[in-house]
């Protein structure tokens, strides 16, 4: 059975520090990617996928970047927080060529 | 873009009373799949019902929806609140494209509270 982890579980980080979360996707080869925020109040919203190794496309741009250094792992990064990063962020696979997405538990971020 | 509405943010029930979430959507793409996700507290999202079949009713775990072309629709259905059916249910689109983006679009979110 395929399982996927998110860490940290939640996080609170001052404004202008760095960021690093984490997904890793265990028992399935290949699987495309993805990250997704949901800032308090708001909608769910793509924010990356992979569907390689190596190679990561920004959807939305929230002065974040990610990438994907093996097949089953996806990170998610920046230099310096903004307080609007605040909020839930959650990792998702999908076999190629299939809809439906798998989710991660999530990691909530407050920036402070 | 594609996009979701789900007009309820908050909805509450007795136990034993019947479900029902709104969902609409909008999008160009004739082949969009919809979903319900469920999401428990600190618990994963995990899908609970998909559908790109027009009038084709479908179901798991009790619930049902039924996806209307017609009317860019794909309401949740339960015919009795159970107390273990609070949570928080997305409804989302995705636009059935190739080429390996499968992005989903979700609406803002149902908390649906059931109470004794």
């Amino acid at each position: 059975a395929q399982t996927i982890h998110q860490w940290p579980v939640a996080e609170i980080k001052a404004v202008g520090s760095p960021l690093s979360l984490g997904c890793t996707i265990k028992g399935k080869s290949s699987p495309n990617l993805y990250w997704y925020w949901q800032a308090t109040g708001g909608t769910l919203q793509q924010l990356f996928y992979s569907i390689t190794v190596g190679q990561v496309e920004s959807v939305v741009q929230l002065n974040l970047s990610a990438s994907r250094p093996k097949d089953d792992q996806f990170i998610l990064s920046t230099e310096k927080l903004l307080l609007s990063h605040s909020g839930f962020y959650l990792c998702a696979w999908s076999q190629l060529g299939q809809d439906t997405q798998y989710f991660g538990p999530g990691t909530r971020l407050l920036v402070l | 873009g594609d996009s979701v509405t789900q007009k309820e943010g908050l909805v509450t029930l007795t136990e034993g009373l019947p479900v029902m979430l709104n969902c609409t959507y909008q999008t160009i793409y004739s082949n969009a799949f919809l979903f319900w996700y469920v999401h428990y507290l600190n618990e994963s999202p995990r899908l609970l019902l998909k559908s790109s079949t027009d009038n084709k009713r479908t179901e798991h775990q009790g619930f049902h929806a039924t996806l209307h072309k017609s009317s860019s629709s794909f309401h949740l259905q339960k015919s009795s609140a159970q107390l273990s059916d609070s949570a928080l249910y997305y409804c989302a689109l995705s636009d059935g494209a190739t080429g390996g983006n499968n992005k989903l679009t979700f609406g803002q979110g149902t908390v649906l509270s059931v109470i004794p």
